[in-house]
């Protein structure tokens, strides 16, 4: 059973599309995240919520609309997307808010978005 | 600024020997740190994670140092084997930043036969 499952994990599309990408965690888990990847390597916090409520939104373009239906579940919808979009977008969720450090994330394997 | 820097030139090392990868911070004093693995094509998964009043945390093969007077965390795969290759992430919280989890760059680990 896969703790964290995001589809899909290939996405190619062109300029302007609109897009999504799902997640969901089987884990109990309050707190959900999206992070992006870039070509680099370089995983950057997007942002979290907590039993469905925003926690961070870390100066993401409006773009880029998060929607929790509820604690177990994490959507990221993308309009007009960009080719600076073109990266992998990885869920993850942990146990409690994390304002200690304390709090490990269990990520999903990756959704890997390409803009022509 | 804070930062979590990693080294980010691949570290190459001969099967047998023990790989030590560096995570360096600056400007604040983590309460924790944590290290995860990321394998090409997956998302990162927790290894290890230490306390500020922790000097050393071991699991298995794997051992982390905390040294908060060198702002550094440096982990140590003992026996290296090839399936150890791999891009090893240190990561914490900064000073004022709420929930979010920041990662360093990552080092790539090859283990070579």
């Amino acid at each position: 059973d896969t703790a964290v499952s995001q589809t899909p994990k290939y996405l190619v599309t062109q300029m302007g599309n609109d897009k999504s990408i799902k997640c969901e965690q089987n884990l109990g888990h309050d707190t959900m995240y999206w992070y992006k990847q870039d070509s680099k390597k370089f995983l950057k916090i997007m942002f979290s919520y907590n039993n469905k409520e925003l926690i961070i939104n870390e100066t993401v373009p409006n773009r880029f609309s998060p929607k929790s239906p509820d604690k177990a579940h994490l959507n990221l919808h993308i309009n007009s997307l960009e080719l600076g979009d073109s990266a992998v977008y990885f869920c993850a969720s942990s146990q409690g808010l994390g304002y200690s450090g304390a709090n490990v994330l269990t990520f999903g394997a990756g959704s890997r978005l390409t803009v022509l | 600024s804070q930062k979590i820097e990693q080294n980010s030139e691949a570290l190459n090392i001969q099967e047998g020997k023990t790989a030590t990868l560096t995570c360096n911070y600056t400007n604040y004093s983590p309460a924790y740190l944590q290290w995860y693995r990321q394998d090409p094509g997956r998302g990162p998964v927790f290894l290890l994670l230490i306390r500020e009043n922790e000097k050393e945390k071991r699991k298995e093969r794997l051992k982390v140092t905390f040294d908060t007077t060198l702002k550094q965390s440096l982990f140590h795969i003992t026996a290296s084997q090839p399936a150890d290759s791999a891009t090893y992430l240190c990561a914490t919280i900064l000073t004022g930043g709420g929930n979010k989890l920041t990662f360093g760059t990552g080092t790539q680990l090859k283990v070579e036969l």
